[in-house]
């Protein structure tokens, strides 16, 4: 069974500090991590993935995610908060141990609401 | 290029009464999914479906029934419902292939079961 976790409700932030989401998982296999943020009564957007490769992810908006596969942690960080990043923000994992049977499940975390303060 | 759309926007029911939340795909994507988001419970799957006449249950189905008879549309339908159904619903689709993997997101319906 695969799972997420992401260890905060809600992070405060100054706008132009940096900022880190926390999200860790927890998967029989290898892990395809992803990251979604969600704006007011929006659907979700895609921000990042990590498939395989360099540890570090970058994706948009100046978002990027380290994979770090002995603490099973995928953070999202940005260098400089913008007043604009204030939303939701998922980490999404899926098992690639049972790629071919059929099954393509994203297990989502519960979401951090973020709030970057002027 | 739509990508994903959902219908209706918002809806209210009674307890009891039946509905269909439909969700239609431009993108040709063999993947479609519903989740249900509620506060504090991030998303959860309710069905998906891997391609036209294949459907499957997710973690949260009971409830709930689907169908594909195209690639373009997934409706949801709700059989009976209940005040345990108010929620946020999306639907997404994604192409299914071993390097390709994002999933593309509708607006989503804001369901109300009174």
């Amino acid at each position: 069974a695969q799972s997420v976790a992401q260890p905060e409700d809600q992070v405060n932030v100054a706008e132009g500090n940096p900022l880190t989401v926390k999200c860790t998982y927890s998967v029989s296999g290898n892990p395809y991590l992803f990251w979604y943020v969600q704006y007011p009564n929006r659907g979700l957007q895609f921000l990042l993935k990590y498939i395989t490769g360099d540890n570090l992810v970058k994706g948009s908006y100046g978002f990027e995610a380290e994979f770090n596969k002995s603490q099973t942690s995928f953070h999202l960080k940005k260098p400089s908060a913008l007043v604009s990043d204030s939303a939701l923000y998922f980490c999404a994992v899926r098992d690639i141990v049972d790629w071919g049977a059929g099954s393509y499940q994203l297990t989502f975390g519960k979401g951090t609401k973020l709030s970057v303060i002027p | 290029n739509a990508g994903v759309t959902q219908t209706p926007k918002f809806q209210v029911l009674k307890t009891g009464q039946s509905m269909t939340l439909q969700c239609a795909q431009d993108m040709n994507h063999e993947y479609m999914s519903w989740y249900r988001q509620d506060p504090g419970m991030g998303l959860r799957l309710i069905h998906y479906s891997v391609g036209a006449g294949i459907t499957d249950q997710g973690e949260v189905p009971n409830g709930y029934n689907v169908s594909r008879s195209t690639t373009e549309d997934f409706p949801l339908r709700l059989l009976s419902a209940a005040p345990s159904q108010t929620s946020v619903y999306f639907c997404a689709t994604n192409i299914v292939s071993a390097s390709t993997d994002t999933q593309y997101f509708g607006p989503g319906t804001r369901l109300t079961v009174l």
